[in-house]
């Protein structure tokens, strides 16, 4: 069964620093997607970023990019010169893209990030 | 990238009554979700909307509660049935874009239920 762990309930930063947030999964399955997604107080989920298993080049979009690391199962989000619009909830998801199959996305339990001024 | 609206953004239900959402995409998307997320938890997936057919839930939803609609390939409703203070919830709509890649979901509909 697939599964996604987030170990790091809470992190803050300072503003204009940069944050690794961690992400491991577990799945059998050799195709699949990997997405982290914001989720502000309003409480809409923002898709951020996504990663493919067979993409040969880590994930990147503006200020966030995807640590993969297959072998070490590891989706790591960074995200470079915070801001205070950044704190927030952030999910890691994966689903599974074998063909034939509907996709679902499971998620994380999330981790909460504050930025500091 | 899809534009997913929700109607309503939230609301206050009785107990004993039954809410629908509304869930409507800018462009046609081969496949829908509705996912709850209970507070202060993650989301997890009610069932996947299928156009034309019975919706596919996941273990421990049943469509008695949470009947579902699918009419065309951009819009979708979910009902949540004869509500209990636990089902006070987010209800979050979610569409694939047509490459099934990138996944996206609406704002959501916070669901309060006295």
């Amino acid at each position: 069964a697939q599964k996604i762990t987030q170990t790091q309930p809470g992190m803050f930063v300072q503003e204009k620093e940069a944050v690794t947030l961690d992400c491991t999964y577990d799945t059998s399955d050799q195709s699949y997607g990997l997405f982290w997604y914001k989720q502000p107080s309003s409480g809409e989920m923002i898709f951020l970023i996504y990663q493919g298993s067979y993409d040969e080049q880590n994930a990147t979009e503006g200020r966030y990019s995807l640590n993969f690391q297959k072998a070490r199962k590891s989706a790591n989000l960074v995200i470079s010169a915070s801001q205070l619009g950044d704190s927030a909830m952030y999910f890691c998801a994966m689903r599974d893209e074998l063909s034939g199959g509907y996709n679902k996305l499971i998620f994380g339990a999330g981790t909460r990030l504050a930025v500091h001024p | 990238s899809a534009v997913i609206s929700q109607k309503p953004s939230r609301d206050i239900c009785q107990r004993g009554t039954s809410l629908t959402i509304q869930c409507q995409v800018d462009s046609q998307v081969t496949m829908m979700f509705w996912y709850r997320q209970q507070p202060g938890q993650s989301l997890t997936l009610i069932a996947t909307a299928n156009q034309g057919s019975e919706a596919t839930y996941e273990s421990g939803f049943v469509i008695d509660k949470f009947p579902i609609s699918r009419p065309n390939l951009t819009f979708s409703t979910l009902t949540v049935s004869n509500m209990s203070p636990e089902d006070s919830s987010i209800y979050l709509c979610s569409a694939l874009d047509s490459a099934l890649r990138e996944q996206y979901f609406g704002p959501g509909t916070r669901l309060t239920v006295t």
